[in-house]
């Protein structure tokens, strides 16, 4: 298994593009969420979804977009970037635990956007 | 608002016993868990607890109290590894949730 990819590892955007954030699984885990991690600071959570169809919004949503459309896949679109989205991105993975699905949760490798 | 209490860094000697705490103000808490991050690395789950009391795997324990709205990783015969960020991170929302802190910086020396 190759867990949760994220592609691609390293962006840099100009102020008001847009671009898509790429993360897969292969652990047919119902439960993804993005998260940004901004330096020296714990990851803050912008968006989730607990299968196919159905996501939510988390801490910090405001700028970004999210579609789940299959189990596997669940991409993080930027509107129209702007300097403070410059950070780190992790997409998340987990199975069902015994309470909800959020609790052992599985990262990918990030990916680090430089918005200039 | 969710917030989670940390000490920013914590310092041991190598083969030494090391407890990293966490207070935390949540609002629908379902439970507390452990994460660990080397530099330029991703997160890694170390532990969950849900209920009260103390859970152990290998080297590493976390603790719980509800009551108290605290809880501690315990990290023993610490090794030059285990030099890393270490993550509490409160599950709420439905248990969908996690809010993290803003993490403690475990320095190990010989």
């Amino acid at each position: 298994n190759a867990g949760v990819t994220q592609t691609p590892k390293f962006q840099v955007l100009k102020t008001g593009q847009s671009m898509t954030l790429q993360c897969a699984q292969d652990m047919n885990h119902e439960y993804m969420s993005w998260y940004r991690q901004d330096p020296g600071m714990g990851l803050r959570l912008i968006h989730y979804s607990v299968g196919a169809g159905i996501t939510d919004q988390g801490e910090v949503p405001n700028g970004y977009n999210v579609s789940r459309s299959t189990t596997e896949d669940f991409p993080l679109r930027l509107l129209s970037a702007a300097p403070s989205q410059t950070s780190v991105y992790f997409c998340a993975s987990s199975g069902r635990g015994v309470t909800g699905q959020g609790n052992e949760q599985y990262f990918g490798p990030g990916t680090r956007l430089t918005v200039t | 608002g969710q917030s989670l209490e940390q000490p920013s860094e914590v310092t041991a000697v190598e083969g030494a016993i090391v407890q990293i705490n966490c207070t935390y103000q949540t609002s629908g808490f379902y439970g507390l868990s452990w994460y660990q991050q080397h530099d330029g690395g991703a997160p890694t789950f170390l532990s969950y607890n849900a209920l009260d009391g103390l859970e152990e795997t290998g080297r590493f324990s976390s603790f719980l109290s509800r009551s108290d709205s605290y809880g501690y990783l315990l990290l023993q015969e610490l090794q030059m590894k285990d030099s890393a960020s270490y993550f509490c991170a409160a599950l709420t929302g439905g248990g969908n949730k996690l809010t993290f802190g803003t993490g403690t910086q475990l320095k190990v020396e010989l």
